[in-house]
Formats: structure tokens, C-alpha cells, sequence
């Protein structure tokens, strides 16, 4: 069975600072990866994701994500958060051919402006 | 394109009632998937269907639940009878056709379930 860790549960970090956020998966085949972002209020939405090809992917709103096969992981970055960044995000993968989603707990960034 | 949409937004109930939680997918998506989101459990997946037929229903918790797809626009979940541990947000989301599971998934706004 898959799952996913997020080991950051919450983050806080003032305008400016850069952000990485963890996530490891557990899965011997090949997967799909996501990451969903879930601003107050609102539903959850895709920040970015990874099928195929260059590791490293570009997302929404300057985000980007690196898929590193070895270690499992595909950590989020942003080089410089802003206020609006505050969320709750989620890494969330696939099992190529499959269509459910395993999510991870979650982790919740605060930005104090 | 007026998204997945879920009814109602919220729900409060007494034990032992029986809830319905309603969603339409995006016109032309052929999967719909229901997540429960607890702060216990996080996001899981409760069951899916694809072109109207359950695929995967494992994550289910147990038979007060049931969900059905009649036709491709409306899928119903239904928890007969409730119970306190069954508080929680519920997502809809649906997806279209094609690719190989790395098709997006167009989440609803949810249903936040208080059972009482």
C-alpha cells in the first residue's frame, strides 16, 4: 500500500523567507506526484505536479516541487513566501495507471507579514 | 465552469439520523471520488467511481455507509445512521478521461458533517 509522510505539521515564517516543505512517499513502483494547496475557506486546489520527464516541476504562484527517485521525496519550494501563502498543503500520490490519491497529513504554513 | 459542486455546505445532526451528501462533477468527467477530512486522519479516500460504477470502495468505513452514481452528473454518499464520529469535512472531486492517474482532480468546496 502507498503513503505519504509530511513531517513539517506546522510552519511559520515570516514575508520573505524561503519555504521547503517535506514529503516522502512509500511505494515500490512508479508514481505520480502532487501537491494541493487548501487556502482558508477554501477548497483544496493543484499547486503542481509530476508524471514524467525534467524532476524538477514549476507550478502556480512561484511554487515549484523536486522529485528525487532515490530518497522518495518531492519536497515543495518557494523561494520567497508571501502573506497569501498562508495554507494548509498537501502531498498527495498515485500509482501510475491508478486514479486514487494517498494524501499526507498536511502542513500548515503561516506567513506573518 | 461552475466547478464541482457539493450540497449542503454544512450539515448538523442528531445521532442516529441518516445524512445525505449530494455532488454534481465538472460536465465531461468520468471519475468522481468522496474524501473524508478529519484532523485525527487527515484526507482519505472514501470510494470512487468511473463512468458511474464503484471501483474502488476499500476505504469505506463501514456499512452505515454507502454511496451511489445514478447517472454521470449526481453522485449521492449516505450515512444511515450517524454517529459523533462521523464530524468531519467531505469532498467531492472529479476528474476527466484519459492520462495514466496523473489527471488532475477538481476538488468541491465540501460538506462540513456535525454530528451531535
Amino acid at each position: 500500500a502507498q503513503s505519504v509522510s509530511q513531517h513539517n505539521h506546522h510552519v511559520i515564517l515570516s514575508e520573505a523567507a524561503s519555504l521547503e516543505l517535506g514529503c516522502n512517499y512509500s511505494y515500490g513502483g512508479t508514481v505520480n506526484l502532487f501537491w494541493y494547496v487548501q487556502y482558508p475557506g477554501q477548497h483544496l486546489q493543484l499547486l503542481l505536479k509530476y508524471f514524467s520527464g525534467d524532476p524538477l516541476v514549476k507550478g502556480i504562484k512561484g511554487f515549484e516541487a523536486e522529485f528525487i527517485k532515490s530518497k522518495f521525496s518531492f519536497n515543495l519550494r518557494k523561494p520567497s513566501v508571501q502573506w497569501s501563502d498562508t495554507a494548509e498543503y498537501f502531498c498527495a500520490v498515485n500509482a501510475k495507471g491508478r486514479r486514487a490519491l494517498t494524501f499526507g497529513s498536511g502542513t500548515r504554513l503561516q506567513v506573518q507579514p | 465552469d461552475a466547478g464541482v459542486i457539493q450540497s449542503p455546505r454544512h450539515e448538523v445532526t442528531e445521532m442516529g439520523q441518516e445524512v445525505t451528501l449530494r455532488c454534481k462533477p465538472i460536465s465531461g468527467h468520468d471519475y468522481l471520488f468522496w474524501y473524508r477530512q478529519t484532523m485525527m486522519r487527515g484526507l482519505e479516500l472514501l470510494i470512487y467511481f468511473n463512468n458511474n460504477v464503484p471501483i474502488d470502495d476499500s476505504g469505506m468505513p463501514e456499512d452505515r455507509f454507502s454511496a451511489k452514481m445514478p447517472n454521470a452528473s449526481f453522485s449521492t454518499l449516505k450515512i444511515q445512521p450517524s454517529e459523533p464520529r462521523d464530524s468531519a469535512v467531505y469532498f467531492c472531486a472529479s476528474s476527466p478521461p484519459g492520462g495514466q492517474g496523473w489527471v488532475e482532480q477538481f476538488f468541491g468546496p465540501g460538506t462540513r458533517l456535525t454530528v451531535l
